[in-house]
């Protein structure tokens, strides 16, 4: 099976703008999750969807949105960017049954300028 | 809320040395799964090895092996005869049965020495 992609690999942003990352699951994989990845606070979770609906959400501002398509596709969006929105955004799809391990994409690296 | 908590930020090891990485969770769920994930510098996270909290048999993935001790909530991570590519960033992970969000430690960075 193919691995979990991300699209793009690489961004840059200038502050007050809008960015969409994608994500694509393994397939068969129903749920897809969202991390934040920086080097000061670690491993960040944003955000978890399943079967298009947001199950779990992490302490983020709503500059932060996600939704997840029907073919188990998800796409987050930053609104509004700030510099310290530089980050590595980690993408993860698990079966949603257990135990519910987590297979990560290589991420999206976001520098805000 | 449930934590994890890795309190090595740093570890060394000699190449072919035998390495434990520490990690304890807080919980009062009694049904629970535990993982331990390798990220190499500039590379894709990685599921190293998983444990359920039901299975009292520690889980092993050839030189990776864990020490789960339930009652202590404490889930260590034995990497043996220790090679230049297990050099990483090792993280931590716990996720409950009713599929809460999975929690990850802030990760030990593993160095390995020839």
């Amino acid at each position: 099976k193919a691995g979990v992609t991300q699209t793009p690999r690489y961004l840059i942003k200038t502050r007050g703008q809008q960015v969409t990352l994608s994500c694509s699951p393994i397939s068969g994989h129903r749920s897809v999750s969202w991390y934040q990845q920086t080097p000061g606070q670690g491993l960040q979770f944003l955000f978890e969807y399943f079967s298009e609906t947001q199950r779990n959400k992490g302490n983020f501002p709503g500059r932060f949105s996600g939704r997840q398509f029907s073919n188990s596709r998800s796409e987050m969006n930053v609104s509004t960017l700030e510099l310290g929105d530089s980050a590595l955004y980690l993408c993860a799809s698990s079966p949603w049954t257990p135990p519910y391990e987590q297979y990560f994409g290589p991420g999206t690296r976001l520098t805000v300028t | 809320a449930q934590t994890v908590t890795q309190s090595q930020p740093e570890m060394s090891v000699q190449e072919a040395e035998t390495v434990t990485l520490s990690c304890t969770y807080d919980t009062s769920e009694s049904d629970y799964y535990l993982f331990w994930y390798k990220q190499p510098p500039s590379r894709q996270m990685i599921l190293v090895i998983r444990q359920e909290a039901y299975k009292q048999q520690n889980a092993t993935e050839n030189r990776f092996s864990v020490n789960f001790q339930k009652a202590a909530k404490s889930f260590s991570l034995k990497i043996s005869d220790s090679q230049l590519g297990d050099a990483a960033m090792y993280f931590c992970a716990y996720r409950t049965n009713n599929n809460n969000d999975m929690r990850f430690g802030a990760g030990t960075r593993l160095t390995v020495k020839p």
